[in-house]
């Protein structure tokens, strides 16, 4: 089973900050917080990952809070082609074995 | 350019039919993987090569079937499709247990294949 929660659906208006949350309060301490997403009928795509502190890239910002219990995945400007299923998985990090996908937000951006 | 290239894009089977679908990378990475994704579920590892070695999932039915005949390629074989096999097929890869930081491990995904069986 995944070890996340996150809301079914959200919506958000173009050229705002999406921010999507997650849950994950067993979060053990060797496990980081990876986020994918999926675009229709695309396969997955990698956005970022974090231990504890806060991580930036061209794509996304991704927030931990300080008990590593939830995250917070922000895309700073978001655009209509950020519309897809967003994963929050955590998992140790180097190691071969399955990424386990929960349910995911299915993000609407709107006009 | 595209990472992982799955081939072909679209597939329709008959029941019963074997099939094969392949999956191929240009990342030179050491882990290969098959998911399924079933309509509006998210994707579920059906198994694994880490470098040569096959890792199967417990529940994986034996109608799946993989093979890796070097490190670029990696196939799927279904030997007897079902109505219930009709699905998103993704080959995913990553670069695991070698020096060069924690990014090593992302897994990249490729298009898909979608299966249909008639």
């Amino acid at each position: 089973d995944a070890k996340t929660t996150q809301p079914t659906s959200m919506d958000c208006a173009e050229g705002r900050a999406a921010n999507l949350p997650c849950n994950h309060s067993t979060i053990s301490g060797n496990e980081y917080v990876y986020w994918y997403r999926q675009i229709h009928s695309q396969g997955p795509q990698y956005i970022i990952h974090g231990l504890k502190n806060n991580e930036t890239n061209e794509m996304a910002s991704l927030i931990i809070t300080e008990d590593r219990k939830s995250s917070t995945l922000i895309l700073p400007h978001a655009t209509l082609r950020d519309t897809a299923v967003y994963y929050c998985i955590v998992r140790v990090p180097n190691r071969d074995d399955k990424i386990i996908f929960g349910k995911g937000t299915r993000l609407h951006i709107l006009p | 350019d595209a990472m992982v290239i799955q081939n072909p894009r679209y597939q329709v089977t008959q029941f019963g039919k074997p099939v094969t679908l392949s999956c191929s990378q240009t990342l030179n990475h050491n882990v290969m993987y098959w998911y399924q994704q079933k309509s509006s579920q998210a994707p579920k590892l059906l198994f694994h090569y880490y470098d040569k070695d096959f890792n199967n999932e417990a529940d994986t039915p034996d109608n799946f079937q993989s093979r890796r005949p070097n490190t670029s390629f990696c196939f799927l074989d279904i030997r007897s499709p079902g109505l219930g096999d009709a699905a998103m097929y993704l080959c995913a890869t990553s670069r695991v247990g070698l020096a060069g930081g924690l990014n090593t491990d992302t897994q990249y995904f490729g298009p898909g294949t979608r299966l249909t069986v008639l």
